[in-house]
């Protein structure tokens, strides 16, 4: 099956800080999400981006999918940002199943 | 976004009992719907998926008989941990979406 990727495992940023996340994958995607886990467990939707360039407020991301990689941007770092970041992607046109990427536990220290 | 619920969020329980999770679509429907797991410090495994109306299609090593997946209409698929031991106590996250998926809040099972 397709292997997903993030880098880096753990990160810890001053408040104020931007930072750059990566995932990448093993083979053609039709859907990439990204999403934030919060301290109570709860994924929170930050983008649908399986091509291209989104932005969301500090957020972006971008995809590209021919070189199999997606970067999201995180920019003037919250404490409320902190938690763990996934990337997840479905390998096959019509199968919606998601497979996560190994995550980016990331620290913002006031 | 759309809104996906799940029931109860925390429940501790004897080893050898059953819990039953519900997941449920709360604003669209879902004619299918997938169960994760997440062990502590680790990323999402899905465990199977569930087809409204049918049988769920469970993934590679996971037990369909331990974890029985009931998908009766379409906004709501039911998790039953059958038998539950303590290897078993894990965080059990549902989904559903068409395009994007969208998470419910997650369950925390312990087992005793």
């Amino acid at each position: 099956g397709i292997q997903v990727e993030q880098s880096p495992p753990d990160l810890i940023l001053q408040e104020g800080a931007n930072s750059t996340l990566r995932c990448n994958f093993s083979d053609s995607v039709n859907n990439l999400q990204w999403f934030h886990q919060n301290p109570w467990g709860q994924l929170i939707n930050l983008f649908y981006i399986p091509s291209g360039t989104k932005q969301n407020g500090r957020l972006s991301a971008t995809t590209v999918a021919t070189e199999r990689y997606s970067l999201l941007y995180i920019s003037s770092s919250q404490t409320t940002d902190s938690g763990v970041y996934f990337c997840a992607v479905t390998a096959n046109f019509g199968n919606e199943k998601l497979t996560f990427g190994t995550g980016t536990r990331l620290t913002i220290i006031p | 976004g759309a809104v996906v619920s799940q029931h109860p969020s925390r429940v501790i329980c004897k080893s050898g009992t059953s819990v039953k999770i519900e997941c449920r679509s709360l604003d669209f429907q879902a004619t299918t719907m997938f169960w994760y797991r997440q062990f502590p410090k680790q990323s999402l495994m899905l465990m199977a998926t569930s087809n409204e109306g049918s049988k769920a299609t469970y993934e590679q090593g996971v037990e369909k008989d331990k974890f029985l997946i009931n998908h009766a209409s379409l906004t709501l698929s039911t998790l039953t941990v059958t038998s539950a031991h303590p290897e078993d106590s894990s965080f059990y996250i549902c989904s559903a979406g068409q395009v994007t998926q969208y998470f419910g809040p997650g369950t925390r099972l312990t087992v005793l």
